[in-house]
């Protein structure tokens, strides 16, 4: 038990479905970071908010769309998905992206399948 | 962000000490060297960190030289269980956790 928890772990969806995954933390952290991780791959890092205000969007299409309510809850949400975004997606949270030896907390992760 | 460089996979046997190299030869003064562990479909977890010298915790070592170009993490007596993927980042202040290919250690009976 990290302190971050994911849900849902599984999730099978459609290409034309909607759908949305959840981070949550209380760990009092001010940044939380989505990743995925496709089948033997390293991490790739999504996006990066810091007291709720995105931070970082690295090239993600924009069928990928986050939301950052307030700094203990994360959400992904997936629209018009490809087969080739099915992956491990992983939340992540730290104290702050400001400090040099931060450690960061990861969830367990929701496997997700475009079908 | 420092670009960092590892074995793409090592082999070792129980109780044997694991020693994985990681090069970071353009480190910048106010990073720092941070060590993940993953299991197959879990995040990444947090095993080590240091700036210079060495550190030890109760799980791993790590070994930063002078001139920190590389980092050396070392697990002892590893054990089945330690299987895993192991990553090592460096990164200063408002640097973002980028993960490289990572080290894929398996540790056999």
């Amino acid at each position: 038990e990290t302190g971050v928890t994911q849900t849902p772990r599984h999730l099978v969806m459609g290409m034309t479905n909607k759908k949305s995954l959840k981070c949550e933390q209380h760990l009092g952290h001010n940044a939380m970071y989505w990743y995925k991780q496709s089948a033997k791959k390293p991490l790739e890092l999504m996006f990066v908010y810091s007291l709720e205000e995105r931070v970082e969007n690295n090239s993600v299409p924009s069928r990928f769309s986050p939301e950052c309510p307030n700094s203990s809850h994360l959400f992904l949400h997936l629209h018009t998905l490809q087969p080739e975004d099915s992956a491990l997606y992983l939340c992540a949270s730290s104290q702050g992206t400001g400090d040099a030896n931060t450690e960061a907390f990861f969830g367990q992760g929701t496997r997700l399948t475009v079908v | 962000l420092a670009k960092t460089t590892q074995p793409i996979s090592m082999d070792s046997y129980e109780g044997q000490e694991v020693n994985i190299t990681c090069s970071h030869n353009n480190i910048a003064t106010n990073d720092y060297i941070t060590w993940y562990q993953q299991f197959p479909s879990q995040g990444p977890r947090f095993i080590i960190q240091g700036y210079k010298t060495k550190v030890t915790n109760e799980v791993a070592s790590l070994f930063i030289p002078a001139d920190r170009k590389s980092s050396t993490l070392s697990l002892p007596r590893v054990s089945l269980s330690d299987t895993a993927v192991y990553y090592c980042l460096a990164y200063n202040q408002g640097g973002k956790l980028i993960f490289g290919q990572g080290t894929e250690l398996s540790v056999k009976p």
